[in-house]
């Protein structure tokens, strides 16, 4: 059965802070690895990687896949209010269609 | 352009009552899934649909639990007879096709009493 852990399980950051958020993963014929970030209901679709695309950029936002380590992680720098939220891994497997999530790693940043 | 929707987006119920959740997926996306999320657990996968059928449905908790989707659009989630454990937000999501990504719905959150 695949499995995603996720750490740390919260966090607390000063705005300006950079953090770092990691995921390591446990799945028969891996396809790929998506972040997601949920505020309320809603996961907002973050990044995908895959064997083709282990390192994604967006803005302040970035993602990297390990393959060797079974492991990804999420930074992000120059953190803001906005950022808090619960960001979400997830991974599926090239045999199913189903996405298998972590719990989250719920993010808080302050003034 | 429009996202997944779903609704209700809160659905409160009594405990026995049959409940339905419906879930429009983004225009022209084959693959729809349904998950829930408990109370401060991970997103839970529960059944998947390609078209209009359901290859996938392992993750239905129990036979209370059916889902349809016609059209190779709207789904329903219905549940039968919920019980206090059923309480959770039900979250919808679509893809252009299997394994691509998936984006979700806002979500219904359901409360039995």
């Amino acid at each position: 059965e695949d499995k995603v852990v996720q750490s740390p399980l919260s966090l607390v950051v000063h705005e300006g802070d950079t953090v770092t958020l990691n995921c390591s993963y446990e799945v028969t014929n891996f396809r790929s690895l998506l972040w997601y970030k949920q505020e309320k209901k809603a996961p907002t679709f973050l990044f995908m990687l895959t064997s083709s695309g282990i390192e994604k950029k967006s803005g302040r936002l970035s993602s990297i896949l390990d393959k060797k380590e079974l492991s990804s992680i999420l930074n992000i720098t120059a953190t803001q209010t906005g950022d808090s939220a619960i960001y979400l891994c997830a991974v599926q497997s090239g045999t199913a269609s189903k996405l298998t999530f972590g719990t989250g790693t719920r993010l808080q940043v302050t003034l | 352009g429009a996202g997944v929707s779903q609704s209700p987006s809160n659905k409160v119920t009594e405990k026995g009552k049959d409940v339905e959740l419906r879930c429009d997926p983004i225009s022209g996306h084959t693959a729809l899934y349904w998950y829930r999320q408990s109370l401060g657990q991970g997103l839970e996968f529960l059944i998947y649909f390609q078209g209009n059928s359901a290859p996938d449905k392992s993750g239905l908790p129990s036979d209370r639990f059916s889902a349809e989707r016609t059209g190779g659009s709207v789904s329903t989630l219905t549940i039968q007879r919920t019980q206090q454990e059923d309480s959770a937000v039900y979250l919808c999501a679509s893809s252009t096709q299997r394994g691509e990504t998936q984006y979700f719905g806002p979500g219904t959150r359901l409360l039995v009493l």
